[in-house]
């Protein structure tokens, strides 16, 4: 495996803090996403970008910040406004458009005490 | 709204028995639906998008407009298939997914 990347695997963090996690990728895609999994609930998107300068909102976007300033990175910031930011976040990048593959990362587990 | 629904969280079957993973939708548009799967200690990963019409480890998808379903089958599962499995909805002009609740496919030996 290679091409994206996410660091740390495991994090800790106090509630109340602000935590960012890292997201790398190394294929040349244009586009970024970021998901959060929880159990029974599937993949639901956080925030995506298709363009460097530039990123939408997803479905649960609050308490979530992201900035896209180089086409390589897309990290996420979870702030003391997410209400239960515990969870498995998964990163993933493709070349953009409805067609194409999205590859994944292999995602950081967060647990907020 | 913009839904995808896998009404099943477990689905447990024999070696060698046919298999069929539910995936029904919710969407106004034309659609583009993918089945992606992952494996214990892998990443998420594509198995197959409807658009192609391919079949990739003996597993086959048909988009049924008419009952807004893209179901997943397979013949014969292995037990090498089990796995989470996600059906996905991409809206027109988004680049985005849409992710159904997963169901875990457990084959027995």
């Amino acid at each position: 495996d290679g091409g994206i990347t996410q660091s740390p695997k495991y994090l800790f963090r106090k509630e109340g803090q602000n935590v960012t996690l890292s997201c790398e990728q190394n294929l040349n895609h244009d586009a970024m996403y970021w998901y959060r999994q929880d159990p029974g609930q599937g993949l639901r998107l956080i925030y995506y970008s298709q363009i460097v300068n530039d990123f939408q909102k997803g479905d649960i976007a609050e308490g979530y910040s992201v900035s896209r300033e180089k086409k390589e990175s897309f990290p996420l910031t979870v702030t003391s406004a997410q209400k239960n930011p515990t969870a498995f976040y998964l990163c993933a990048s493709s070349l953009g458009g409805n067609y194409y593959e999205q590859y994944f990362g292999p995602g950081t587990r967060l647990t907020v005490t | 709204a913009q839904r995808v629904t896998q009404p099943e969280k477990l689905l447990s079957v024999f070696k060698g028995a046919p298999v069929e993973l539910k995936c029904n939708y919710s969407y106004s548009g034309s659609p583009e639906l993918f089945w992606y799967v992952q494996y214990s200690r892998q990443r998420l990963q594509l198995l197959l998008r409807h658009i192609s019409r391919e079949s990739i480890k003996g597993f086959t998808a048909d988009l049924n407009k008419g009952e807004t379903s893209f179901h997943l089958k397979k013949p014969f599962a292995q037990e090498e298939d089990s796995a989470m499995y996600y059906c996905a909805l991409s809206p027109s002009n988004t680049g985005k997914l849409i992710f159904g609740q997963g169901t875990t496919l457990q084959v027995k030996p």
